[in-house]
């Protein structure tokens, strides 16, 4: 199957600017998660959803930031305007189950300078 | 505010050498509890999903118990070697379904 992919794998905008992450998770996959690693510490916790709707977002930082799941598909977080301090790795991961192992993308490095 | 500790931060071990890491989660609430590998610039992997008090899983070298009464979880890697280095996470699942991860611990294995 399929593993959890992410787009860009890269990406460098301005402080002020607007950035979408997408992410699609393994087919079948109810559980989504939005990950945050900055500045190489723990990986953060953003934010959960179970299919279409948003289980926890007890994580996300601030009203800067705003995630998506259409249809129980693919999600998108999105950052407008992006601060300096929202540089880092952001990781999605996926499963099928509540209780079940995460598959993890490769994450988007995004860098805001 | 959940708090999943894991100890030691780092360490550094020769090849050959036994070593273990200890995670600390809160004892109440428990629904299960994650250990995953992360090796430099890859993503996270699953190691083990561990849900019952007593449980013990193994896979290769590398073995897990758990505490759930007392809020901890061993990982136990057995004669080390260099590809085993790499960060170490384990996560606490709570009554929310949300994942919560610890800081980690970094391995590094010399030959």
């Amino acid at each position: 199957e399929a593993g959890v992919t992410q787009f860009p794998s890269h990406s460098v905008i301005e402080k002020g600017q607007t950035v979408t992450l997408r992410c699609d998770p393994i087919s079948g996959h109810d559980n989504l998660y939005w990950y945050r690693r900055v500045m190489g510490k723990e990986i953060k916790f953003l934010l959960h959803f179970v299919k279409e709707s948003k289980q926890d977002e007890s994580g996300m930082p601030n009203n800067r930031f705003l995630a998506e799941r259409t249809g129980g598909t693919y999600s998108t977080l999105k950052v407008q305007p992006a601060e300096l301090e929202d540089s880092g790795v952001y990781f999605c991961a996926s499963s099928r189950q509540g209780d079940s192992p995460l598959h993890f993308g490769n994450g988007t490095r995004l860098t805001v300078t | 505010i959940l708090n999943v500790e894991q100890s030691p931060q780092s360490l550094h071990v020769q090849e050959g050498d036994s070593t273990n890491f200890t995670c600390s989660f809160p004892s109440s609430n428990f629904y299960a509890l994650h250990w995953y590998r992360w090796e430099t610039a890859k993503s996270p992997e699953a190691l083990f999903v561990m849900t019952l008090n007593g449980d013990e899983k193994k896979k290769g070298r590398i073995s897990a118990t758990l505490n759930t009464k007392e809020g901890y979880s061993y990982l136990y890697i057995k004669g080390s070697q260099p590809e085993d280095s790499a960060t170490y996470l384990c996560a606490f699942l709570w009554g929310n379904w949300a994942l919560i991860f610890g800081k980690g611990t970094t391995l590094s294995v010399s030959s």
